[in-house]
């Protein structure tokens, strides 16, 4: 089956930019949600189709895909974007999931 | 505004199983795929499987197959997620989330299950 890996955590100093990988045999070729996570919240979605923002995500966020590692990064970090962030890809009809980032803001 | 409103926590006993709703409102519900996705205590997001609420056919992760059944009432804007034969393991948040372009742009709130002898 399809995996996706994420490493378990990134640390970013405020301001700065954070950017957290996720890696899958070509998958660069299909197309890499991220989702935020916060504890006692359900998960947001922060980008779609490998680079783009739903309505009322900040511009700080932004998405990659190539070859086989799509990232996401942070730019410009804030204390609020201190979260889990998992990566979400289609294998044919099934659905998998990074293990999840979580990134501290320090 | 689009919504998902799950029902509230379960605790069952292992060998039982549970059922969890999911009231969509404020969108065509037919016109968007439904899908669950748990989350175990310190674990990450796992995947459980979908509906196409329009026709009804399913797909299943490995995991889950055979002991998930996932069905929808159109009339009523409600999609159901239920998990038998409930061990331990099962004990998790879980999701029922709206499909829309390869992502899912709209989460219920969660329901947790918890199973406890």
């Amino acid at each position: 089956s399809y995996e996706l890996t994420q490493p378990p955590s990134v640390s970013v100093s405020p301001g700065q930019t954070a950017s957290i990988t996720c890696s899958g045999n070509k998958l660069g070729n299909i197309y890499t949600s991220w989702y935020q996570h916060k504890p006692g919240q359900s998960p947001l979605l922060v980008i779609y189709q490998d680079r783009k923002r739903p309505s009322g995500i900040p511009e700080r966020f932004s998405g990659s895909n190539s070859g086989n590692t799509a990232t996401l990064t942070i730019s410009g970090t804030q204390d609020m974007d201190e979260a889990d962030y998992y990566c979400q890809a289609w294998d044919s009809t099934t659905v998998v999931f990074g293990g999840g980032t979580k990134l501290t803001v320090l | 505004q689009v919504h998902l409103v799950q029902s509230g926590a379960e605790v069952k006993k292992p060998g039982a199983s549970v059922k969890v709703s999911c009231k969509a409102s404020g969108y065509t519900f037919t016109r968007y795929p439904m899908h669950w996705v748990r989350q175990a205590p310190g674990q990450g997001l796992e995947w459980m499987g979908w509906i196409n609420t329009g026709k009804g056919n399913t797909k299943f992760s490995q995991k889950v197959q055979g002991r998930v059944t996932i069905t929808r009432d159109t009339s009523a804007s409600i999609a159901y997620m239920e998990l038998s034969s409930l061990r331990s393991e099962d004990t998790a948040v879980y999701y029922c989330v709206r499909e829309d372009l390869d992502s899912f742009d709209i989460w219920g709130q969660g329901t947790m299950v918890t199973v406890s002898s």
